[in-house]
């Protein structure tokens, strides 16, 4: 079964709206957790490190401010998407490290209309 | 320059084909690399860690030279199930922070 899940999988937002995927490690605690983007075809790109009562760590050319982070616990990271456009539709997809082992979070696509 | 490269591919080939995938990395302190497997519209799944000994697992064999940079990937006898992207991912340290490749996709054929 999963141990990092995501929610929700699919979400479908106005343009202008905000949108929050939350990133739950259900068997460890993570005080790290990794927020990934992938647009089709292409790689997945780092967007930023959430960091367990701390800021979050932005990957250059990311805007902290459109892609709030927060890790309030350690079990839980959300990204919220605020004042969505359509050219932010994408997969967005969380990992956590745990023994040495990367997991991945089922991933949310998102789509802006 | 990107930090891991691959050939995006596609790799067309037919079932029973053996089929190698390479990548390599730019940054030399990097300590450990992975392929993964991705299927459309899927969260990535280790296939297997890399290591300089090189290492097997049924039909997949893995292989990384430090000197070079490179790290290759080799399918035997290919199934139709292994049609897939295959990504080449690199840690550079102990946070789990990873660097992916773009992606080779395979599409074996009957």
């Amino acid at each position: 079964g999963a141990v990092v899940s995501q929610h929700p999988s699919r979400v479908i937002c106005k343009s202008g709206t905000s949108v929050k995927i939350e990133c739950r490690s259900l068997d460890f605690q993570a005080t790290t957790m990794f927020w990934y983007r992938q647009f089709p075809k292409k790689s997945l790109m780092l967007m930023a490190t959430s960091n367990e009562g701390s800021k979050a760590t932005y990957e250059q050319g990311v805007e902290k401010d459109k892609f709030l982070i927060n890790h309030a616990s350690l079990t839980l990271s959300t990204l919220t998407v605020t004042s969505a456009h359509p050219e932010d539709s994408s997969f967005y997809i969380c990992s956590a490290f745990s023994r040495n082992t990367i997991y991945f979070g089922e991933g949310s696509w998102l789509t802006v209309v | 320059r990107k930090e891991v490269e691959q050939d995006p591919g596609p790799f067309n080939v037919p079932e029973g084909a053996t089929v190698a995938f390479n990548c390599t990395y730019s940054n030399s302190a990097s300590q450990s690399f992975f392929w993964y497997r991705q299927d459309c519209r899927k969260e990535p799944k280790l296939l297997m860690s890399v290591y300089s000994s090189g290492n097997e697992d049924g039909r997949f064999t893995a292989q990384l030279n430090r000197a070079s940079q490179y790290i290759s990937l080799l399918i035997r006898d290919s199934k139709l199930s292994d049609s897939a992207t295959y990504l080449c991912v690199v840690k550079g340290s102990n946070t789990g922070k990873l660097i992916f490749g773009q992606g080779t996709t395979l599409q074996v054929k009957p």
